[in-house]
């Protein structure tokens, strides 16, 4: 059975603050998926990564994929307020089928 | 519109009733996904769709659910007999993600059936 395992499940934080996001597995994707959820909404695609060490930036949020493409990281710069939400991770296997991480729940005060 | 709708957004109902939530998905979109989220939690999967193939159902938790798709297009859950615990926000989600070729499976989500089971 194929896991994702994310990290960490809650994180509360001041504006200006950095933090990292981690997924990891001990299976192979051939691509990871980033998806941010705001309340009573459903989740919205971040950034799709495709090749081992690849990294994305979509302004201050930076996206990288391992090497073994086993495991990726989302590190967003001087977090804002506007950056709180439920972040999750998904791996695809092309089986059709996505597997998520259990979601990081961001807040960010003023 | 051009994103995945959803009907009802809310359903309230009283245990033991059966509830039909719909999903229209966006056009073309070949894949179509069911998920459940329980209040600040990550998405349990349900029932999977891909073009005319027979469904993987491999998520649905009891045969109290089932889901039906028409063609490539609208999809509704069932949930029968509704529990207490089944109390949860349904999301569906489409793609364009095809077995066999080289796509990826970028999801586009609708915003969800909240349901209360009292």
């Amino acid at each position: 059975t194929q896991l994702l395992e994310q990290s960490p499940q809650f994180l509360s934080i001041q504006e200006g603050e950095n933090l990292t996001v981690y997924c990891n597995s001990s299976s192979v994707f051939s691509s990871l998926q980033w998806y941010r959820q705001e309340p009573g909404e459903g989740p919205v695609l971040l950034v799709t990564v495709v090749t081992g060490g690849e990294v994305k930036k979509l302004k201050r949020l930076t996206f990288q994929f391992g090497d073994a493409r086993k495991d990726s990281s989302l590190h967003i710069t001087a977090a804002q307020p506007g950056d709180t939400g439920l972040y999750l991770c998904a791996g695809d296997s092309n089986t059709g089928k996505l597997i998520f991480g259990q979601g990081t729940t961001l807040q960010v005060k003023p | 519109g051009a994103g995945v709708s959803q009907s009802p957004s809310n359903k309230v109902t009283e245990k033991g009733k059966d509830v039909e939530l719909r999903c229209d998905p966006i056009s073309g979109h070949t894949a179509l996904y069911w998920y459940r989220q329980r209040l600040g939690q990550g998405l349990e999967f349900l029932i999977y769709f891909q073009g005319n193939s027979a469904p993987d159902k491999s998520g649905l938790p009891s045969d109290r659910f089932s889901a039906e798709r028409t063609g490539e297009s609208v999809s509704t859950l069932t949930i029968q007999r509704t529990q207490q615990e089944d109390s949860a926000v349904y999301l569906c989600a489409s793609s364009l993600f095809t077995s066999g070729r080289a796509t990826y499976n970028e999801q586009f989500f609708g915003p969800g059936t909240r349901l209360t089971v009292l």
